[in-house]
């Protein structure tokens, strides 16, 4: 049973570029969420998809979207890139239902540098 | 959503039980107690949850208080390898549970 998958694992980019992450979630899972975690601090959530839709924001600007395709992967894209863009971006999955429990499963993350 | 406190770092030696505390003094009555860990550089790995009951898996158990204000998880027999951040999170489901993380706990785990 194949876990949470990122790619890529490492990317340089400079400031004001484009970059697009992604992620493939666990196995049965339907939803997708990110979180930024810069050096030395705890994740911080961006925000969530499900059934292709943004269902939950963090404080995050405009400059960061995202992306579910109907196979639930999801892709992190963030615009004009700045220093303080560099990370390590964590995707998570879970499973939405009647359940009152959503236990999220963490990706490897993407390391990005942004020069 | 609730906040948590737990301290910065903590020591265990290999092989004894590592007791992590956390306080949640403002959960509400639907805000379940998540601990999650991670070792440096990798993603959050998932450890255990729970609403009131004391919980246990295979990796961890957790102790809730009665009045839910503060929580232990405790690892019966650390290793090396659980030297990790650990992280005691409240979350709530509604449509859509977000994770908020504090700073965690570093635990070192020394021979």
């Amino acid at each position: 049973d194949a876990g949470v998958t990122q790619s890529p694992t490492h990317l340089i980019k400079t400031r004001g570029q484009q970059v697009t992450l992604r992620c493939s979630p666990k196995s049965g899972h339907d939803t997708v969420s990110w979180y930024q975690q810069a050096l030395g601090q705890g994740p911080q959530f961006i925000f969530q998809y499900y059934e292709e839709e943004e269902r939950q924001r963090g404080n995050f600007p405009d400059r960061f979207s995202g992306h579910q395709f109907p196979n639930y992967s999801s892709e992190l894209n963030v615009n004009a890139l700045l220093l303080g863009d560099s990370a390590l971006y964590l995707c998570a999955s879970s499973l939405s239902g009647d359940t009152s429990q959503e236990t999220q499963y963490f990706g490897p993350g993407t390391r990005l540098l942004v020069l | 959503d609730a906040k948590t406190t737990q301290p910065p770092s903590m020591d265990c030696a290999e092989g004894r039980a590592a007791n992590l505390p956390c306080n949640h003094s403002t959960i509400s009555g639907n805000e379940y107690v998540y601990w999650y860990r991670q070792i440096h550089s990798q993603g959050p790995q998932y450890i255990i949850h729970g609403l009131k009951n004391n919980e246990t898996n295979e990796m961890a158990s957790l102790i809730i208080t009665e009045d839910r204000k503060s929580s232990t998880l405790i690892l019966p027999h650390a290793t090396l390898r659980d030297t990790a951040v650990y992280y005691c999170i409240v979350m709530i489901y509604n449509q859509g549970g977000k994770l908020i993380f504090g700073q965690g706990t570093e635990l070192s785990v020394k021979p």
